[in-house]
């Protein structure tokens, strides 16, 4: 069993629909939370971060943490085409060197 | 902002070759990475180091070394390339490692070995 899980997809959206993006994991030790967008033949940029529970919102971007359920979601709303990207979540523990992360889900909001 | 610039978007090499991969930070991060991305696979991490000169293997450091002799720069190296290590190549830095600071990437090197 992989540390994280994560459904590669692809996924489809229209433009304007609710994307809700998710990973799980295993280990309970993870503390902070990420994700990362990564456009066609560019590296993976910071999208959201986040330590321990909780939500966290960023404009159209909202980041969720659930602990007990070791289940993390990325919500987009009101999405666009610009949306079009692979979304890749990354968890770690305090003071660790090492970021997990999952596999990437490709998502396209189409116009 | 935190630049991460690797030295080449594309490279063919043929096998058995030596191969250098460069990576340059800008930013005076303490900590980099050197990962490596394959389809339904993810990130994996190959090395890191969190000084000059100071490194540690990751997940899957055979066929592979690296070098650290300044601050901005960490060097991937394939002794010996194989078809198998074809593959997008990742380099990232970050400030410190006990403060769990985010990763930055460069844009990544697509590696194809012959």
């Amino acid at each position: 069993q992989k540390e994280v899980e994560q459904d590669p997809g692809p996924l489809s959206v229209p433009e304007g629909a609710i994307v809700s993006l998710n990973c799980t994991y295993s280990n309970s030790a993870f503390q902070y939370f990420m994700w990362y967008r990564q456009y066609s033949r560019k590296g993976p940029e910071l999208l959201m971060y986040t330590y321990s529970s909780g939500n966290k919102e960023d404009g159209r971007f909202t980041a969720q943490v659930d602990k007990s359920s070791k289940y993390i979601s990325l919500f987009i709303r009101d999405s666009q085409p610009s949306d079009s990207a692979t979304y890749l979540c990354a968890m770690t523990k305090p003071g660790n060197n090492d970021m997990r992360f999952g596999a990437g889900t490709r998502l396209t909001v189409k116009p | 902002d935190v630049k991460v610039t690797q030295s080449s978007r594309y490279l063919v090499k043929r096998t058995g070759e030596k191969v250098f991969l460069e990576c340059v930070q800008d930013m005076d991060h303490e900590n980099m990475f050197w990962y490596r991305q394959d389809p339904g696979l993810g990130l994996r991490l190959i090395y890191f180091s969190y000084d000059v000169k100071m490194k540690e293997k990751g997940d899957i450091p055979e066929g592979y070394s690296v070098s650290r002799e300044k601050k901005e720069r960490f060097s991937l190296i394939l002794e010996s390339a194989s078809t198998n290590q074809t593959s997008m190549y990742l380099c990232a830095s970050r400030l410190n490692r006990g403060r769990n600071e985010k990763l930055f990437f460069g844009s990544g090197t697509q590696l194809s070995v012959l």
